[in-house]
């Protein structure tokens, strides 16, 4: 199957500050969604972008298919920003697909 | 428009019981998939249902279980309930798998 490997693990940074996400993955895709887990456990779907650049808010995603990675922008962080974020892509199997994800990275934003 | 939603929120169960957990899609989706997360094996998928088909299963024991109703709502069971069945399960719907999906708040399922 299919590899999805995040990094960094674990990212701390002060409110305010930007950050980077990084997420690989092993073989050609057609999509690609980012999440992030609240607190209380649910994923909320932040993007679905099987290539180019999509913005929201504070928040822009990339993928570049061709070079298998995409990336995650968080701008002017915010304490409610925290959680953990997880890219994940479809993965074929039996006629119908089924997401695989990455191990996620942790985001925490201290005041 | 309604999102997903999962029945009950928190369950504690005894080893060796059985459990159900509920599924309501969004409106008009047809595909359902149940994942469950642990703190050591992340994200796994668990089995997708379209128009009360299972069409793909993951690599869980034959305890692990589901069904889709006429109106797309779903089930998943575990029979004998063990102690590392302890996990969140989530269930997310999309109009098919291809497409993206949208995840429920999840049920936290304790055994002890």
């Amino acid at each position: 199957g299919i590899q999805v490997e995040q990094s960094p693990p674990d990212l701390i940074l002060q409110e305010g500050a930007n950050s980077t996400l990084r997420c690989n993955f092993s073989d050609s895709v057609n999509n690609l969604q980012w999440f992030h887990q609240n607190p209380w456990g649910q994923l909320i779907n932040l993007f679905y972008i099987p290539s180019g650049t999509k913005q929201n808010g504070r928040l822009s995603a990339t993928t570049v298919a061709t070079e298998r990675y995409s990336l995650l922008y968080i701008s002017s962080s915010q304490t409610t920003d925290s959680g953990v974020y997880f890219c994940a892509v479809p993965y074929s199997g039996a006629g119908s697909y089924q997401l695989t994800f990455g191990k996620g990275t942790k985001l925490s934003v201290i005041p | 428009k309604a999102g997903v939603t999962q029945t009950p929120r928190y369950l504690i169960k005894t080893r060796g019981q059985q459990v159900t957990l509920s599924c309501s899609p969004i409106s008009g989706h047809r595909s359902v998939s149940w994942y469950q997360q642990t703190p050591g094996q992340g994200l796994q998928f668990l089995f997708e249902y379209f128009s009360e088909t299972q069409r793909n299963k993951g690599n869980f024991p034959g305890r692990f279980s589901g069904r889709q109703f006429s109106n797309s709502r779903s089930e998943m069971n575990v029979s004998t309930l063990e102690l590392g069945d302890s996990a969140l399960y989530l269930c997310a719907s999309s109009p098919d798998s291809f497409y993206g999906y949208t995840f429920g708040s999840g049920t936290r399922l304790t055994v002890v």
